[in-house]
């Protein structure tokens, strides 16, 4: 099984941040990578997906890149709706794995 | 509008059995492969199960082999996951996802395992 290490697990930032999350993967999976936002009591929301494409309707302040295993989502000019908690998740090969999550907390 | 719409989850006893279902809806769902993703309470996600637009193939987690099936009835719009022979630790929100990149998430249905 391909497993996704994400770091930090918990952050901490300012409104106005710019932050970048990181998700490794054990082996290779090209680009087939996608990232997740989840409020509390919500269902996970579709951000990013072959590692670096927006999903339609998520703004340009969401952006992914890399390719193989190290892999990074940077959110630009935090604002109070996107502290939340944001999942990797590769589909190169089955079983499909998810990271454990990085919870973006407000300081 | 893009819609995926999980029921079925309840109260369940160990080794008991339960059905859910996903009604999908905005797009053309036999034109996709189709998952479920699981999260329990508290916890992180955890994929469950894929099934391709033809039915074939299907891949299950091994936790999950043997003891749940996943269907899917494209005239229907629907997907369906028979959950058999459940532990207390299948306690989890079941989420109904279009395809392999999780393009789009349904609310979850709510599964108790507990005596």
């Amino acid at each position: 099984d391909i497993h996704l290490t994400q770091s930090p697990s918990s952050l901490s930032a300012s409104v106005g941040d710019r932050v970048t999350l990181t998700c490794r993967a054990s082996q290779g999976i090209s680009n087939y990578l996608a990232w997740y936002q989840q409020k509390p009591g919500k269902a996970p929301k579709s951000l990013i997906f072959a590692a670096s494409s927006l999903q339609g309707g998520v703004p340009s302040k969401f952006s992914g890149s890399g390719s193989g295993t190290e892999f990074t989502l940077t959110i630009t000019s935090l604002q109070p709706e996107d502290f939340a908690t944001y999942y990797c998740q590769q589909y190169h090969s089955y079983p499909i794995t998810f990271g454990q999550g990085t919870r973006l907390e407000i300081k | 509008e893009v819609q995926l719409v999980e029921s079925g989850g309840g109260l369940v006893q160990p080794g008991g059995s339960l059905r859910l279902s996903c009604a999908a809806s905005g797009f053309s769902f036999s034109s996709y492969s189709m998952n479920w993703v699981r999260q329990a309470p508290g916890k992180g996600l955890e994929w469950v199960s894929y099934i391709s637009s033809s039915s074939r193939p299907i891949y299950y987690a091994d936790s999950m082999k043997g003891r749940f099936t996943v269907s899917r009835d494209n005239a229907k719009n629907s997907l369906y996951l028979q959950m058999n022979s459940l532990r207390v630790e299948d306690t989890a929100m079941y989420y109904c996802v279009r395809d392999v990149s999780g393009r789009n998430w349904g609310q979850g249905t709510l599964v108790t395992v507990s005596s």
